[in-house]
């Protein structure tokens, strides 16, 4: 498995600002993904986190409202642009791992962030 | 294609009763199916996880019965516990490479003594 921690832990942000949560990881990894999570909903996927290149996002979610940075194999950073107050969630960074004896990735999340904006 | 049905949204169980939650999916690509359990304030914990080849996985008091033909599987607790009482996600996606998962809605057991 993997040991993530994420920062911060949670957060109150006023309208019309940004902030950025960081992810890091305890090994090096090759996949990072970053999703949101409303309060009692399910997890939906933002973006997947590319070491070198640009995030690949998926439908609904665009760089310049969640800019990603993966500088390195352990680290990276989600920025919440612009906030409103539908932002308020829980953002929460994943890694995948490839496990040998199985042959298959297996998803790890970190505690999340939780995010209120007024 | 890509979407993930699971029931109940909420599930009350008598401490020492069995809970089952059941999942659905569309895409007979997926070939991995793991679910996680996540508890007031942390991110979710992979719990158990199953492919295709198989149709039942147990691990203590968790097991996992898995239909191909009807593109279905669903997470029984054994001897239910309080402790158990967190939303379970099941979740599909593929075994190969780095892909995402695809989460369902998520089901929220109370675990009552």
């Amino acid at each position: 498995s993997a040991v993530i921690s994420q920062k911060p832990s949670r957060d109150i942000c006023q309208r019309g600002t940004s902030l950025t949560i960081q992810c890091q990881v305890d090994s090096q990894v090759t996949m990072m993904f970053w999703y949101r999570q409303q309060p009692g909903q399910s997890l939906t996927l933002i973006a997947t986190a590319n070491q070198g290149s640009e995030a690949t996002y998926e439908s609904g979610f665009v760089i310049d409202k969640f800019p990603i940075s993966r500088p390195n194999l352990t680290f990276s950073t989600l920025t919440v642009s612009n906030m409103s107050p539908e932002d308020s969630s829980i953002y929460l960074c994943s890694v995948g791992l490839l496990r040998p004896a199985g042959g298959y990735n297996e998803q790890f999340f970190g505690p999340g962030t939780r995010l209120t904006v007024l | 294609q890509q979407q993930v049905k699971q029931s109940p949204q909420s599930l009350i169980v008598q401490k020492g009763g069995i809970s089952i939650i059941n999942c659905a999916y569309e895409n007979t690509a997926f070939d991995y199916f793991p679910w996680y359990q996540q508890f007031p304030g942390k991110g979710p914990a992979l719990l158990i996880a199953i492919r295709p080849d198989v149709s039942e996985k147990k691990e203590g008091r968790f097991t996992i019965s898995f239909n191909k033909s009807a593109k279905q599987f669903s997470l029984h607790i054994m001897d239910s516990q309080p402790g158990d009482s967190a939303t379970y996600f099941c979740a599909a996606g593929h075994s190969g490479g780095y892909q995402k998962v695809t989460f369902g809605t998520g089901t929220k057991l109370q675990v009552i003594p």
